[in-house]
């Protein structure tokens, strides 16, 4: 069974940091093979691609969090981080960790991040 | 980037009735093995997102076979023969065809 539990979100201020973190388990194949994503959501919004990283540590940001955002991975213990700094209002959400197999296939269940003074 | 366009935005709809979502591609989502990486995935009032079916018309596990999918090349539909309450919430097609994965912006599904 495939599951991908999200970890770290919370309540900080403008201008402040957070860590995430994906715990990953029940992958059939090699986890190093799968591109792994944070997938965001702001309140009564859609569903905005943050960030990928694949296999091989090549990574890919969202305009929006470029420069601010950092995601890594962890093959040995099959986690994946997402380290958000300089964070506005406009970073409020729920942040899904979710695996990519030719698509989105395995959703965690979120974790809220809020921004706010 | 490839951009997803969905329709309707809002579909009320009576229980047991069917009902149809239309999502279209700005390009074709062909990939170079020749599938075609179109998901469907639905989210239900404060859950995460869940597929539905992929590569255009494969039912994941445990997806009732109310649920269908058809549509090739930049035009795809999802169809639900007969609408059940658990059916509520939002349906979103992204495609799996290119990087960055793309959303349209999603369809509400409420009961009449």
């Amino acid at each position: 069974q495939v599951l991908l539990v999200e970890s770290g979100g919370g309540l900080v201020e403008p201008g402040g940091s957070l860590r995430l973190t994906c715990t990953t388990s029940g992958f059939s194949y090699k986890f190093n093979e799968y591109y792994l994503t944070w997938i965001r959501q702001a309140p009564g919004k859609g569903l905005e691609l943050v960030a990928y990283i694949t296999g091989h540590f090549d990574t890919y940001y969202a305009d929006s969090v470029k420069g601010r955002f950092a995601i890594s991975r962890d093959n040995a213990n099959e986690l994946v981080f997402l380290q958000m700094n300089r964070l506005t209002a406009e970073d409020t959400g729920v942040y899904f960790c979710v695996r990519d197999s030719y698509g989105l296939d395995f959703w965690g269940r979120g974790t809220l991040v809020t921004v706010s003074s | 980037d490839i951009v997803m366009t969905q329709s309707p935005l809002s579909l009320p709809v009576t229980l047991g009735q069917p009902a149809s979502i239309s999502c279209r591609s700005s390009q074709s989502l062909v990939y170079s093995d020749g599938n075609t990486y179109l998901n469907w995935i639905h989210q239900r009032p404060g859950q995460s997102p869940r597929r539905l079916l992929y590569r255009v018309s494969i039912r994941d596990s445990g997806v009732p076979d109310r649920f269908s999918g058809s549509g090739s090349g930049t035009y795809f539909t999802l169809k639900i023969s007969r609408v059940e309450a658990e059916d509520i919430g939002v349906y979103y097609c992204v495609q799996g065809s290119q990087w960055p994965r793309t959303f349209g912006q999603g369809t509400k599904l409420e009961i009449k």
